[in-house]
């Protein structure tokens, strides 16, 4: 089966950085997706890694390692806003296979 | 552009019987694939359709089915409702099943199960 292992909470202080880890162990690999979702909201795209290293989207960073079958997202300046659940999803193979997503890390930014 | 739309929002149901949800992709998007979201399972993948043929099923019974039109929207269908069937089921759509792993998602279907 699939597996993906992710905190389930995390709380923060507003200002600062946090990091929300993702292992995996699934019978494939094609990349490491993270989603954003607000209560009551729809799943929205963060970041995508296929290859080893760090990906910076503004606040948001997501580095993976292939080798160790783990990745994270970083959240730097934290913003009250950022309060959300996160998931990370495996890609197993090709583009006709669906994502496998963890279960979720809730988010709290503290002020 | 509109995002991906779903009908209903919300709906209440009694054992046993079946229901029918439906989603709109962004226009121009060919796959869309559905999830079951209950609290603390995260999103459970139910399938996925591109040019009206299934093309992933996840482990769920039969009593889940869907399907694809012509226009690339989608019906899904529960039959015999459970219990525990009440939960989050969202819709997604991508232009061709991106290996980027973008979906873009609905804001979902509610349904409680009484």
């Amino acid at each position: 089966g699939q597996s993906l292992e992710q905190p389930s909470e995390v709380t923060a202080v507003e200002g600062a950085i946090v990091q929300i880890n993702c292992t995996y162990q699934t019978s494939g690999f094609y990349g490491l997706s993270w989603y954003q979702q607000h209560d009551g909201g729809a799943p929205t795209f963060l970041s995508y890694n296929a290859l080893d290293g760090l990906e910076e989207t503004g606040r948001f960073s997501s580095f993976l390692s292939r080798s160790d079958s783990y990745g994270y997202l970083l959240l730097q300046e934290l913003q009250m806003k950022d309060s959300a659940s996160y998931f990370c999803a495996v890609r197993l193979n090709s583009g006709n296979t669906p994502l496998v997503f963890g279960k979720g890390t809730r988010l709290s930014v503290i002020a | 552009k509109a995002g991906v739309t779903q009908t209903p929002r919300y709906l209440i149901k009694t054992r046993g019987q079946q229901v029918t949800l439906s989603c709109s992709p962004i226009s121009g998007h060919r796959s869309v694939s559905w999830y079951q979201q209950t609290p603390g399972q995260g999103l459970q993948f139910l399938f996925e359709y591109f040019s009206e043929t299934q093309r992933n099923k996840g482990n769920f019974p039969g009593r889940f089915s869907g399907r694809q039109f012509s226009n690339s929207r989608s019906e899904m269908n529960v039959s015999t409702l459970e219990l525990g069937d009440s939960a989050l089921y969202l819709c997604a759509s991508s232009p061709r099943g991106e290996p980027t792993g973008e979906l873009f998602f609905g804001e979902g279907s509610r349904l409680t199960v009484l």
